[in-house]
């Protein structure tokens, strides 16, 4: 079975500064992909960005970049000028060769300060 | 496209009722799937279903029943409610149960049970 690790339970940044969010997993599949969803106050599950395992290139969707390092198995995301609507919960998610659905981790909370 | 629903948004319970939480889907989806949110957790799978006639168990699935008897539903059914259910519940869907294809979440739905 695959587990997902989020080590960071929160942070909190200033608007317009970067910040990363980790993410480790663990499994013995080659094929799987990796996500990240945000879930503001809402509690509507958006997805960020996705990133093939095969896929060497790193996933890029506007301000949001990931850090995928297959063999450390570690699947990180950088929020560029980040904006007050980051903030939310975001949690990083696995999904193997399986039908049995997506791995959550426990999500880290961020803050943006105005 | 409505999209995945949910009905419905809050619901209290006292122990040992039961209810149906519902769930739709009007994109022609073949995978559908139930998750539990509980606090300071990530998302955890309950059941999912590749296709009409079609269900398995997920990670949770004590306590719960599901059944897709159509492409569109996906009812989940708490037979007799217990505290420990008190949770988030979110209802998924995608195209179909490869890896690859995006999740889709309903807007959750909050249970307590008394």
């Amino acid at each position: 079975a695959q587990t997902v690790t989020q080590s960071q339970p929160e942070m909190s940044v200033q608007e317009a500064e970067t910040v990363t969010l980790s993410c480790t997993y663990d499994t013995s599949e080659s094929n799987y992909y990796l996500f990240w969803y945000k879930q503001p106050p809402s509690r509507q599950m958006i997805l960020v960005i996705r990133q093939e395992a095969y896929k060497q290139q790193n996933a890029t969707e506007n301000r949001f970049s990931v850090n995928f390092q297959k063999a450390a198995k570690s699947f990180s995301l950088k929020i560029s000028d980040s904006q007050l609507g980051d903030t939310a919960m975001y949690f990083c998610a696995f999904r193997g060769g399986g039908a049995d659905g997506l791995t959550f981790g426990k999500g880290t909370h961020l803050i943006i300060q105005p | 496209n409505a999209g995945v629903t949910q009905t419905p948004k809050f619901q209290v319970l006292k122990t040992g009722q039961s209810m149906t939480l519902q769930c739709a889907q009007d994109m022609n989806h073949e995978y559908m799937s139930w998750y539990r949110q509980d606090p300071g957790m990530g998302l955890r799978l309950i059941h999912y279903s590749v296709g009409a006639g079609i269900t398995d168990q997920g990670e949770v699935p004590n306590g719960y029943n599901v059944s897709r008897s159509t492409t569109e539903d996906f009812p989940l059914r708490l037979l007799s409610a217990a505290p420990s259910q008190t949770s988030v519940y979110f209802c998924a869907s995608s195209l179909t149960p490869d890896l690859y294809n995006e999740q889709f979440f309903g807007p959750g739905t909050r249970l307590t049970v008394l």
